[in-house]
């Protein structure tokens, strides 16, 4: 069974500081890697998409890169602003199959 | 432009009472998956339906069934609510091939 791991848990970091989040999985034979963002109370909101064959992807201040051959994956935030604050999540689709594995989040607060 | 509709958004059980989650999606997707949120657990999926027709367990089914009324619907029933049910539902569906998951809102549900 795939594992997903977020550490850590929570973060806590000035508005403007530039951060990294970890994701990691213990099986590499992945067909594509999914992060999330989730606001108290609400859904999930798919930020980025990462297929098994590609190293990164960017939108606006998100930065994603997976390195499958060590099972892990980082989403990068550039000058992080307040609104940022929520859980993140990053969700592993195996290789085989419709299955998706979810880690536990890291809950983000972006101080003003 | 819907995306992936929930009801109820909240539900409050008795034990033993019976209850079915709707979910509906409007972007012709072929796979539907129903999750359970709980602190600390992360997601953890209930049961899927790869495409219209089929169903299939996943990680956490006892307790639930499933119907995959046509492409558009699927329903999560509870046939004798117990508190440890007491969770967050997400309802999501993707397109087959190598895109991602798109979650509803969720349904907040606690069994007394």
């Amino acid at each position: 069974k795939q594992e997903v791991t977020q550490i850590p848990a929570a973060l806590s970091v000035p508005e403007g500081e530039n951060l990294v989040l970890n994701c990691s999985f213990t099986d590499s034979a992945i067909y594509n890697l999914q992060w999330f963002r989730q606001d108290p109370g609400k859904g999930l909101t798919s930020l980025l998409l990462i297929q098994s064959s590609q190293r990164e992807q960017t939108s606006g201040r998100l930065n994603a890169s997976l390195d499958k051959s060590s099972g892990r994956s980082t989403l990068y935030i550039a000058a992080s602003q307040p609104g940022d604050s929520a859980t993140y999540l990053c969700a592993v689709r195996r290789d085989t199959g419709n299955q998706f594995y979810f880690g536990t989040g890291t809950s983000l607060t972006v101080i003003p | 432009n819907a995306g992936v509709t929930q009801t109820p958004k909240f539900q409050v059980l008795k034990t033993g009472q019976s209850m079915t989650l709707q979910c509906a999606q409007d972007m012709n997707h072929n796979s539907m998956y129903w999750y359970r949120q709980d602190p600390g657990m992360g997601l953890r999926l209930i049961y899927y339906s790869a495409s219209e027709g089929t169903t299939d367990k996943g990680e956490v089914p006892n307790g639930y069934n499933v119907s995959r009324l046509n492409k558009r619907e699927f329903s999560l029933r509870l046939e004798s609510a117990a508190p440890s049910q007491t969770s967050v539902y997400f309802c999501a569906s993707k397109l087959s091939g190598g895109v991602g998951l798109f979650f509803g809102s969720g349904t907040q549900l606690s069994v007394l």
